[in-house]
Protein backbone atom coordinates (compact mmCIF):
# COMPACT_ATOMS: atom_id res chain seq x y z
CA UNK A 1 0.00 0.00 0.00
CA UNK A 2 1.59 3.03 -1.10
CA UNK A 3 -0.50 5.58 1.64
CA UNK A 4 -3.01 8.41 0.81
CA UNK A 5 -2.22 9.68 -2.44
CA UNK A 6 -3.21 13.40 -3.87
CA UNK A 7 -3.69 14.73 -7.35
CA UNK A 8 -2.60 16.74 -8.44
CA UNK A 9 -0.01 18.16 -6.04
CA UNK A 10 0.26 21.96 -7.25
CA UNK A 11 -2.41 24.10 -8.83
CA UNK A 12 -1.89 27.31 -10.66
CA UNK A 13 -5.47 28.86 -11.51
CA UNK A 14 -7.00 31.82 -12.73
CA UNK A 15 -9.25 33.23 -10.44
CA UNK A 16 -13.04 32.65 -11.91
CA UNK A 17 -12.05 29.36 -12.99
CA UNK A 18 -12.99 25.55 -11.42
CA UNK A 19 -10.56 23.38 -9.94
CA UNK A 20 -11.13 19.37 -8.81
CA UNK A 21 -9.22 17.97 -6.82
CA UNK A 22 -9.01 13.81 -6.51
CA UNK A 23 -7.69 11.65 -3.15
CA UNK A 24 -6.95 8.08 -3.28
CA UNK A 25 -7.31 6.54 0.24
CA UNK A 26 -5.56 3.87 1.71
CA UNK A 27 -7.35 0.78 0.55
CA UNK A 28 -9.52 -0.55 2.72
CA UNK A 29 -10.18 2.65 4.61
CA UNK A 30 -13.77 3.64 5.07
CA UNK A 31 -13.34 7.21 6.20
CA UNK A 32 -12.03 9.92 4.28
CA UNK A 33 -11.20 13.24 5.41
CA UNK A 34 -10.82 16.63 3.54
CA UNK A 35 -8.83 20.01 5.32
CA UNK A 36 -7.78 23.20 4.51
CA UNK A 37 -4.50 24.62 5.49
CA UNK A 38 -3.29 28.37 5.01
CA UNK A 39 0.13 29.82 5.69
CA UNK A 40 0.97 29.24 9.50
CA UNK A 41 -1.89 27.75 10.63
CA UNK A 42 -3.18 24.21 11.35
CA UNK A 43 -5.28 22.00 9.37
CA UNK A 44 -9.07 23.91 9.28
CA UNK A 45 -11.46 20.76 8.96
CA UNK A 46 -13.85 20.69 5.66
CA UNK A 47 -16.05 17.76 5.57
CA UNK A 48 -15.76 13.43 5.96
CA UNK A 49 -17.22 10.39 4.34
CA UNK A 50 -18.18 7.10 5.49
CA UNK A 51 -18.07 5.10 2.90
CA UNK A 52 -19.92 6.98 0.11
CA UNK A 53 -22.53 8.90 3.07
CA UNK A 54 -20.87 12.41 3.57
CA UNK A 55 -21.50 12.54 7.32
CA UNK A 56 -20.55 16.47 7.86
CA UNK A 57 -20.63 19.13 5.53
CA UNK A 58 -21.32 21.81 7.15
CA UNK A 59 -17.41 23.21 7.75
CA UNK A 60 -17.20 23.42 4.34
CA UNK A 61 -16.23 27.29 3.41
CA UNK A 62 -18.89 28.41 1.07
CA UNK A 63 -21.37 26.64 -1.80
CA UNK A 64 -18.59 26.99 -4.20
CA UNK A 65 -17.21 24.03 -2.24
CA UNK A 66 -18.47 20.64 -3.05
CA UNK A 67 -17.01 17.27 -2.29
CA UNK A 68 -18.06 13.54 -3.77
CA UNK A 69 -16.81 9.95 -2.67
CA UNK A 70 -19.40 7.82 -5.26
CA UNK A 71 -18.24 4.45 -4.45
CA UNK A 72 -16.92 4.50 -0.93
CA UNK A 73 -13.29 4.74 -2.52
CA UNK A 74 -11.51 7.94 -4.11
CA UNK A 75 -12.91 11.03 -3.70
CA UNK A 76 -12.88 14.53 -5.00
CA UNK A 77 -12.72 18.51 -3.81
CA UNK A 78 -14.47 20.98 -6.28
CA UNK A 79 -14.28 24.42 -5.98
CA UNK A 80 -16.20 26.72 -8.51
CA UNK A 81 -15.30 30.36 -9.51
CA UNK A 82 -11.94 30.27 -7.39
CA UNK A 83 -10.89 33.18 -5.37
CA UNK A 84 -7.69 34.47 -4.44
CA UNK A 85 -8.40 33.58 -0.98
CA UNK A 86 -9.12 29.98 -1.79
CA UNK A 87 -4.77 29.90 -2.23
CA UNK A 88 -3.76 27.20 0.39
CA UNK A 89 -2.98 23.76 0.98
CA UNK A 90 -5.60 20.93 0.79
CA UNK A 91 -5.16 18.19 2.04
CA UNK A 92 -7.07 14.63 2.46
CA UNK A 93 -6.52 11.50 5.05
CA UNK A 94 -8.47 8.13 5.25
CA UNK A 95 -8.75 6.13 8.62
CA UNK A 96 -10.39 3.01 9.55
CA UNK A 97 -13.41 2.72 12.40
CA UNK A 98 -12.37 -0.28 13.88
CA UNK A 99 -10.49 -0.84 15.68
CA UNK A 100 -9.52 3.08 15.79
CA UNK A 101 -9.84 5.87 14.00
CA UNK A 102 -5.61 6.53 13.39
CA UNK A 103 -5.76 8.65 10.64
CA UNK A 104 -3.44 9.21 7.58
CA UNK A 105 -2.48 11.90 5.64
CA UNK A 106 -1.59 12.61 1.74
CA UNK A 107 0.67 15.39 0.56
CA UNK A 108 -1.90 17.38 -0.33
CA UNK A 109 -2.54 19.93 -3.39
CA UNK A 110 -1.44 23.42 -3.36
CA UNK A 111 -3.34 25.52 -4.55
CA UNK A 112 -2.71 28.81 -6.25
CA UNK A 113 -5.54 31.56 -7.45
CA UNK A 114 -4.36 34.17 -9.37
CA UNK B 1 -17.29 21.90 19.49
CA UNK B 2 -14.19 20.77 21.20
CA UNK B 3 -11.22 22.88 21.66
CA UNK B 4 -7.40 22.14 21.36
CA UNK B 5 -4.74 24.23 22.79
CA UNK B 6 -1.24 23.86 22.30
CA UNK B 7 1.69 25.15 24.03
CA UNK B 8 4.38 26.64 24.09
CA UNK B 9 3.31 28.24 20.41
CA UNK B 10 7.12 28.49 19.32
CA UNK B 11 10.65 26.91 20.90
CA UNK B 12 13.98 27.42 19.99
CA UNK B 13 16.27 24.98 21.00
CA UNK B 14 20.18 24.00 20.69
CA UNK B 15 20.81 20.67 19.30
CA UNK B 16 20.79 17.70 22.34
CA UNK B 17 18.26 19.78 24.64
CA UNK B 18 15.22 17.80 25.49
CA UNK B 19 11.52 19.65 25.26
CA UNK B 20 8.11 19.18 26.18
CA UNK B 21 5.15 19.78 23.95
CA UNK B 22 1.58 20.11 25.89
CA UNK B 23 -2.09 19.37 23.96
CA UNK B 24 -5.35 20.54 25.94
CA UNK B 25 -8.70 19.73 25.02
CA UNK B 26 -12.31 20.32 25.95
CA UNK B 27 -13.81 17.42 26.04
CA UNK B 28 -13.89 13.63 25.78
CA UNK B 29 -11.94 12.06 22.88
CA UNK B 30 -12.02 8.80 21.04
CA UNK B 31 -8.50 9.81 19.37
CA UNK B 32 -6.13 11.81 19.90
CA UNK B 33 -3.00 11.83 17.43
CA UNK B 34 0.48 13.68 17.36
CA UNK B 35 1.92 14.70 14.04
CA UNK B 36 4.92 16.53 12.64
CA UNK B 37 4.59 18.81 9.82
CA UNK B 38 7.59 18.72 7.64
CA UNK B 39 8.87 21.53 5.37
CA UNK B 40 6.97 20.23 2.51
CA UNK B 41 4.03 20.18 4.17
CA UNK B 42 3.63 16.69 4.82
CA UNK B 43 1.94 15.52 8.14
CA UNK B 44 3.91 12.78 9.63
CA UNK B 45 2.12 10.67 12.21
CA UNK B 46 4.30 10.28 15.63
CA UNK B 47 1.56 8.41 17.74
CA UNK B 48 -1.84 7.40 17.73
CA UNK B 49 -2.24 8.03 21.69
CA UNK B 50 -6.04 8.49 23.17
CA UNK B 51 -5.29 7.30 26.29
CA UNK B 52 -1.77 5.62 28.01
CA UNK B 53 2.13 6.26 27.56
CA UNK B 54 4.31 5.07 24.18
CA UNK B 55 7.51 5.64 23.17
CA UNK B 56 9.05 5.71 19.79
CA UNK B 57 13.11 5.88 19.50
CA UNK B 58 13.95 9.66 20.89
CA UNK B 59 10.13 10.76 21.23
CA UNK B 60 7.60 9.69 23.97
CA UNK B 61 3.82 11.08 24.37
CA UNK B 62 1.49 10.62 27.30
CA UNK B 63 -2.30 11.33 27.81
CA UNK B 64 -4.20 11.83 30.15
CA UNK B 65 -7.69 11.89 28.81
CA UNK B 66 -9.08 12.35 32.34
CA UNK B 67 -7.57 15.40 32.90
CA UNK B 68 -7.90 16.83 28.94
CA UNK B 69 -4.43 16.65 28.38
CA UNK B 70 -1.63 14.73 26.20
CA UNK B 71 2.01 15.93 26.65
CA UNK B 72 4.88 14.82 23.88
CA UNK B 73 8.67 14.78 24.60
CA UNK B 74 11.44 14.95 22.12
CA UNK B 75 14.67 14.09 24.07
CA UNK B 76 18.17 14.55 22.56
CA UNK B 77 16.60 17.09 19.60
CA UNK B 78 18.15 17.10 16.55
CA UNK B 79 18.10 19.74 13.80
CA UNK B 80 16.00 17.14 11.60
CA UNK B 81 13.24 17.69 14.82
CA UNK B 82 12.55 21.13 13.39
CA UNK B 83 9.06 21.73 12.13
CA UNK B 84 5.43 22.00 13.27
CA UNK B 85 3.72 19.90 15.90
CA UNK B 86 0.48 19.15 15.89
CA UNK B 87 -2.17 17.60 18.12
CA UNK B 88 -5.32 16.52 16.65
CA UNK B 89 -8.62 14.98 18.66
CA UNK B 90 -11.72 13.19 17.35
CA UNK B 91 -14.48 13.92 20.27
CA UNK B 92 -16.23 10.99 21.79
CA UNK B 93 -19.63 12.69 20.77
CA UNK B 94 -19.37 12.34 17.12
CA UNK B 95 -17.32 15.77 16.70
CA UNK B 96 -14.74 16.31 13.85
CA UNK B 97 -11.21 15.43 14.00
CA UNK B 98 -9.84 18.91 14.84
CA UNK B 99 -6.09 20.25 14.85
CA UNK B 100 -4.38 22.51 17.66
CA UNK B 101 -2.95 25.33 16.25
CA UNK B 102 0.74 23.80 16.92
CA UNK B 103 4.15 24.47 17.90
CA UNK B 104 6.85 25.44 15.63
CA UNK B 105 9.85 24.07 16.93
CA UNK B 106 13.24 25.14 15.67
CA UNK B 107 16.81 23.16 16.53
CA UNK B 108 19.49 25.49 16.08
CA UNK B 109 23.19 23.23 15.28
Amino acid sequence: DTGVSQDPRHKITKRGQNVTFRCDPISEHNRLYWYRQTLGQGPEFLTYFQNEAQLEKSRLLSDRFSAERPKGSFSTLEIQRTEQGDSAMYLCASSLVVPNTEAFFGQGTRLTVV
Amino acid sequence: GIQVEQSPPDLILQEGANSTLRCNFSDSVNNLQWFHQNPWGQLINLFYIPSGTKQNGRLSATTVATERYSLLYISSSQTTDSGVYFCAVDGAYGQNFVFGPGTRLSVLP
